[in-house]
């Protein structure tokens, strides 16, 4: 098993531009969720799923959307990136209430 | 609403040390799940113990011992005989009946040779 799969590792976006964040499990977890982590913090919640097609708001939900066509994968899309959303960005599946996390994507907008 | 207290900040020890990181927890949940994750330089998060709140009985597992106690709502971790490879940030996070974790600030642990 290949666990959580983030692609990219790293990206550098100028102000304004889109992209999207990818995250993949192969443990057929129906939770997956993603977090952002800043500097000298704790992860906080953007968006989560409960299962395919199911998707909610976490703690810091704007200038994110995600969508959950199939069990297996979580993309996360910023439509118009900000300096503020520099940061370090988590994906994590989680079954019976344990999480496992991705290796994170790091992310910096200029 | 969830809320997790790591007080101490930052924590420095020389090998062989033991040391103890807090942690102290709000929730409204009546069921819930309390987890510690180990952040190493490298930058990914780590999986150390999942506890159930209705299980309160202490675990020792090699040079790591958990204390959970329901009536101060903390849960602490302990590490014995701290070595330099230790070195991480540590987080506590509860979380609810959902998979939702809400994380602490973390501890930065720094063991010296």
């Amino acid at each position: 098993n290949a666990g959580v799969t983030q692609t990219p590792k790293f990206q550098v976006l100028k102000t304004g531009q889109s992209m999207t964040l990818q995250c993949a499990q192969d443990m057929n977890h129906e939770y997956m969720s993603w977090y952002r982590q800043d500097p000298g913090m704790g992860l906080r919640l953007i968006h989560y799923s409960v299962g395919a097609g199911i998707t909610d708001q976490g703690e810091v939900p704007n200038g994110y959307n995600v969508s959950r066509s199939t069990t297996e994968d979580f993309p996360l899309r910023l439509l118009s990136a900000a300096p503020s959303q520099t940061s370090v960005y988590f994906c994590a599946s989680s079954y019976g209430g344990s999480q496992y996390f991705g290796p994170g994507t790091r992310l910096l907008v200029l | 609403a969830q809320k997790v207290t790591q007080a101490q900040t930052e924590i420095s020890v020389v090998e062989k040390e033991d040391v103890t990181l807090d942690c102290v927890y709000e929730t409204r949940d009546t069921t819930y799940y309390l987890f510690w994750y180990k952040q190493p330089p490298s930058g990914e998060l780590v999986f150390l113990i999942r506890r159930n709140s209705f299980d309160e009985q202490n675990e020792i597992s090699g040079r790591y011992s958990w204390n959970f106690q329901k009536s101060t709502s903390s849960f602490n971790f302990t590490i014995t005989a701290s070595q330099v490879v230790d070195s991480a940030v540590y987080f506590c996070a509860p979380g609810g009946n959902t998979d939702k974790l809400i994380f602490g600030t973390g501890t930065r642990l720094q063991v010296f040779p």
